[in-house]
């Protein structure tokens, strides 16, 4: 199946500073990528959806100007996380739909970013 | 709006042991039904779907039916490895794409 690459897999930074996270995909287009959050033994809830060439989608709840996404091109999408706190400390994954139809309508995603704010 | 009700863990079981985890959903229109698995440290895996009423997904063992009529796509495998220990989710998805997930079961099988 068409893959997904997701990184960094594992961040830990201080509380104030910013985190990129990247999501590619490696061997087909995306115009549309997703965000997910997990929370501890917890179910994945969308954040966003990232449009290639235009502004994200953001789901009810989520602050639009602390996690930034950025789709500049078919093949990767970016989320920061802005003057990152604790709290904001989860694991993030990505996912990705092969549009050519290779992959019929399926999801792939990432492999995750557990992202710890300390 | 779209929800899954997965039946809650952490489910634990002898090697070749029958699996059963219970899944319900909501939805408006006919949405596809998925079951991804998530082994430890890892994303993740699709592990089957079933795209309309009464198809049945199966991969590796496991199966599950979309049940229209009980709004339901039960996970079932009947006899499980240790391999098989990780974290499995319902999932649904409508036109727009976005997948709804259930809350997740952590099944352990011990050897």
């Amino acid at each position: 199946g068409a893959v997904v690459s997701q990184h960094p897999s594992r961040v830990i930074c201080k509380s104030g500073t910013s985190v990129k996270i990247e999501c590619r995909s490696l061997d087909f287009q995306a115009t549309t990528m997703f965000w997910y959050r997990q929370f501890p033994k917890q179910s994945l809830m969308l954040m966003a959806t990232s449009n290639e060439g235009s502004k994200a989608t953001y789901e009810q709840g989520v602050e639009k100007d602390k996690f930034l996404i950025n789709h500049a091109s078919l093949t990767l999408s970016t989320l920061t996380v802005t003057s990152a706190h604790p709290e904001d400390s989860s694991f993030y994954i990505c996912s990705a739909r092969d549009e050519s139809g290779r992959g019929g309508t399926e999801a792939f995603f990432g492999q995750g970013t557990r992202l710890t704010v300390v | 709006g779209d929800s899954v009700t997965q039946m809650e863990g952490p489910v634990t079981l002898s090697e070749e042991a029958f699996l059963t985890i219970n899944c319900t959903y909501t939805a408006t229109g006919y949405p596809s039904l998925f079951w991804y698995v998530q082994y430890p440290g890892e994303g993740l895996q699709l592990l089957l779907k079933a795209t309309k009423a009464d198809d049945k997904g199966s991969n590796k063992g496991f199966e599950a039916t979309y049940r229209k009529e009980t709004t339901s796509f039960h996970l079932e495998k009947g006899s499980v490895q240790v391999s098989d220990s990780a974290v499995y989710f319902c999932a649904l998805r409508t036109n727009d794409y976005k997948l709804s997930f259930g809350a997740g079961t952590t099944v352990t099988v011990r050897a």
